[in-house]
């Protein structure tokens, strides 16, 4: 098992469309991220989980909401999105808290999300 | 607030010269430092920290880097560059006490052969 798995790894869908990108962790972490990726740009924290409680939105649109059923998942839930959203997104996981406080992120491969 | 430069789009190098990647960043204490490495559709590897100590850090497939406080940077080095690390590289910062990574633009690094 690798650290961080997200599936799916390719999605296309419409823009009325309900999907969900989903986040598994292994490394025993606390902390959850998702990140979007798009081209030329740098990468953009969306929303940090902390002992499943969300801690961090980044002024994300509503369109894409979030949900961290236990410290091992964690899910993007996609509805009526935009062109413009299409873009990698990434998770990530780490250990935060005293002791293992070093912030190295561990990320999966990534979802490429294409909306048409 | 924290923020991370990477000054080059862009460095070219011929396979076995030295490559270097400029970072330089903005925190408002003391910083941890970070290098990874991204291959074409696929997620961030992890490739080198700066916690503490010696400021000479050494991290995966011969990579190393050099936190200079005074200059506030922290630049990615390798002696002798391969066709296989092109590849797009980030710097990212945090600060202490703040579990967020803030990361650069990135750095796409062509080795040719």
């Amino acid at each position: 098992e690798t650290g961080v798995t997200q599936t799916p790894r390719h999605l296309v869908m419409g823009m009325t469309n309900k999907k969900s990108l989903k986040c598994e962790q292994h490394l025993g972490h606390n902390a959850m991220y998702w990140y979007k990726q798009s081209a030329k740009k740098p990468l953009e924290l969306m929303f940090v989980y902390n002992f499943k409680e969300q801690t961090e939105n980044n002024s994300v649109p509503s369109r894409f909401s979030p949900e961290c059923p236990n410290s091992s998942h964690l899910f993007l839930h996609l509805h009526t999105l935009q062109p413009e959203d299409s873009a990698l997104y990434l998770c990530a996981s780490s250990q935060v808290g005293a002791g293992a406080d070093t912030g190295e992120l561990f990320f999966g491969e990534g979802s490429r999300l294409t909306v048409l | 607030a924290q923020s991370v430069a990477q000054p080059e789009d862009q460095v070219n190098v011929a396979e076995g010269n030295p490559l270097t990647v400029k970072c330089t960043y903005s925190v408002s204490g003391n910083p941890y430092l970070f290098w990874y490495v991204q291959y074409p559709n696929r997620g961030l590897q992890f490739l080198l920290k700066y916690i503490t100590g010696d400021n000479l850090v050494k991290g995966s497939y011969g990579f190393e880097a050099e936190f200079n406080k005074s200059q506030t940077s922290f630049h990615l080095k390798k002696p002798s560059a391969l066709v296989s690390d092109s590849a797009l590289y980030f710097c990212a910062v945090r600060e202490r006490g703040d579990y967020k990574l803030s990361f650069g633009a990135g750095t796409t690094v062509t080795v040719r052969a």
